[in-house]
C-alpha cells in the first residue's frame, strides 16, 4: 500500500497562527497531493507536488517535498477559523492507478 | 458544470438488501474511483475505472461490484448489505489519474447506513 500517514493527529491553533501538517510515506512515488475536507463534504484538491519538485507555494499554502526522507509538508501561514478541516496527504505511486490516502490531519482554528 | 454528482445522499438498508450507489460527472474525465471513509480508518480504495468498459480493483473491493458502460457514469453496487458496509462513500475523477498527475474532484458522498 502507498498509504501516506500524517502527523500530527490532530492540531489546535489561534487565528493567525501557521499550521504545519507533515506526511510520511514508504516507497518511490511520482507526486504527491495534499486534500482539504470539511465536515460533511468531499475532499477538495489543494495541491500537487511532483517527485522532481521541492517546494511549491499556493496563495497560504506551503507544500515541501523531501523525497530522499520520504516525507512532505503542508503550511498554511496566517490560518483563519474557515481553514477548520481535515487535511490529508497522498503519495502517487509512479505507475499506479491507485491513489491511497492517510488518515489525515485534524486543524482546528479557533477564532 | 455540476462536477461530481453521488446519489443518494443518504440511505438506509437492512441487511441482505441490495442497491446501487450512483456517481456522474460532467468534466470527460476517463479515471473514476470508489472510497469508503470510516471513522479513524481515514479514506480506503474499493474500484477504480481508466475509461469505459475498464475497471479494477482496489483496498478493499469484496461486498462491492462496479461496472463501466459510458465515460460519465461508475454506479456501484452493493448485492448484499453488510453492517461492516456501513460507511460515508466518495466518487472521485480525474482526466488521467494518479498516473498523470492530475487532481482527484471528489463529489460530496452518501451517507449509508445497513441495519
Amino acid at each position: 500500500s502507498q498509504q501516506g500517514e500524517e502527523d500530527p493527529q490532530a492540531l489546535s491553533i489561534q487565528e493567525g497562527e501557521n499550521a504545519t501538517m507533515n506526511c510520511s510515506y514508504k516507497t518511490s512515488i511520482n507526486n504527491l497531493q495534499w486534500y482539504r475536507q470539511n465536515s460533511g463534504r468531499g475532499l477538495v484538491h489543494l495541491i500537487l507536488i511532483r517527485s522532481n519538485e521541492r517546494e511549491k507555494h499556493s496563495g497560504r499554502l506551503r507544500v515541501t517535498l523531501d523525497t530522499s526522507k520520504k516525507s512532505s509538508s503542508l503550511l498554511i501561514t496566517a490560518s483563519r477559523a474557515a481553514d477548520t478541516a481535515s487535511y490529508f496527504c497522498a503519495p502517487g505511486r509512479a505507475g499506479s492507478y491507485q491513489l491511497t490516502f492517510g488518515k489525515g490531519t485534524k486543524l482546528s482554528v479557533i477564532p | 458544470n455540476a462536477g461530481v454528482t453521488q446519489t443518494p445522499k443518504f440511505q438506509v438498508l437492512k441487511t441482505g438488501q441490495s442497491m446501487t450507489l450512483q456517481c456522474a460527472q460532467d468534466m470527460n474525465h476517463e479515471y473514476m474511483s470508489w472510497y469508503r471513509q470510516d471513522p479513524g480508518m481515514g479514506l480506503r480504495l474499493i474500484h477504480y475505472s481508466v475509461g469505459a468498459g475498464i475497471t479494477d480493483q482496489g483496498e478493499v473491493p469484496n461486498g462491492y461490484n462496479v461496472s463501466r458502460s459510458t465515460t460519465e457514469d461508475f454506479p456501484l453496487r452493493l448485492l448484499s448489505a453488510a453492517p461492516s458496509q456501513t460507511s460515508v462513500y466518495f466518487c472521485a475523477s480525474s482526466y488521467s489519474g494518479p498516473r498523470g498527475n492530475q487532481p482527484q474532484h471528489f463529489g460530496d458522498g452518501t451517507r449509508l447506513s445497513i441495519l
